[in-house]
């Protein structure tokens, strides 16, 4: 079935260092794929998506680039800030309108 | 930011009592859902509406039930309410391409005693 795996955290780092969240999934056909951010007692909101193999989704610094061949959409940052302190989320469309997330992963960053 | 409500924003209930979340929405989308969120599990679907009047199980739908009778207003309703129900539930909405976005609401934490 369909399914998106993340990287256990949380995930600790200082200010300006670089951020690397792994996401891997298992879908039928070419899904789209999404990275959501839920800020502390918030909803969740769409940080970047990309609706095809090969394609870059980027939002706020954010990168994920749509690797069919490793079946992965790893999210990354150059210089994480304490602002992006949040949990983030894996997820992918299985068709007809239907989300498939991750479990999450938190983020932590300290001055 | 889309114009999803969700109310109550939080509810505190005992078991066996019937409890109804409302969502809101002032975007006239389509789609409609129903999701909860619990530690370890991400966000699950429980159900989903395409339509007014036309809706589907997600995952998670034991104990849930939904209804839709205008465009901009999705209820869920717990009949009866288990402590197994506790969680966080969020409402969100899309328009109708494969691509389109989910919009997310604030959330309603319930807590059932």
């Amino acid at each position: 079935g369909n399914s998106v795996t993340q990287m256990e955290g949380p995930v600790t780092l200082s200010e300006e260092a670089f951020l690397t969240i792994n996401c891997t999934y298992t879908a039928t056909g070419y899904p789209s794929l999404f990275w959501y951010v839920q800020y502390p007692g918030e909803g969740l909101q769409l940080l970047l998506k990309a609706t095809k193999a090969d394609d870059k989704g980027s939002n706020k610094g954010f990168e994920a680039t749509y690797r069919k061949e490793t079946t992965s959409f790893h999210l990354e940052k150059g210089s994480v800030q304490v602002s992006d302190s949040a949990v983030y989320f894996c997820a992918l469309n299985t068709g007809f309108q239907k989300l498939v997330f991750g479990t999450g992963t938190r983020l932590l960053v300290s001055p | 930011d889309a114009g999803i409500t969700q109310s109550p924003r939080h509810k505190v209930t005992e078991t066996g009592t019937p409890v109804t979340l409302r969502c809101h929405q002032t975007e006239n989308h389509r789609y409609m859902y129903w999701y909860r969120q619990d530690p370890g599990h991400g966000l699950r679907l429980i159900h989903y509406s395409y339509g007014v009047k036309d809706t589907d199980k997600g995952e998670v739908s034991d104990g849930y039930s939904v209804s839709r009778s205008k465009t901009e207003d999705f209820l869920l309703t717990l009949e009866s309410a288990t402590s197994s129900q506790t969680s966080v539930y969020f409402c969100a909405i899309s328009g109708l391409a494969e691509t389109d976005t989910q919009y997310f609401g604030p959330g309603t934490r319930l807590t059932v005693l």
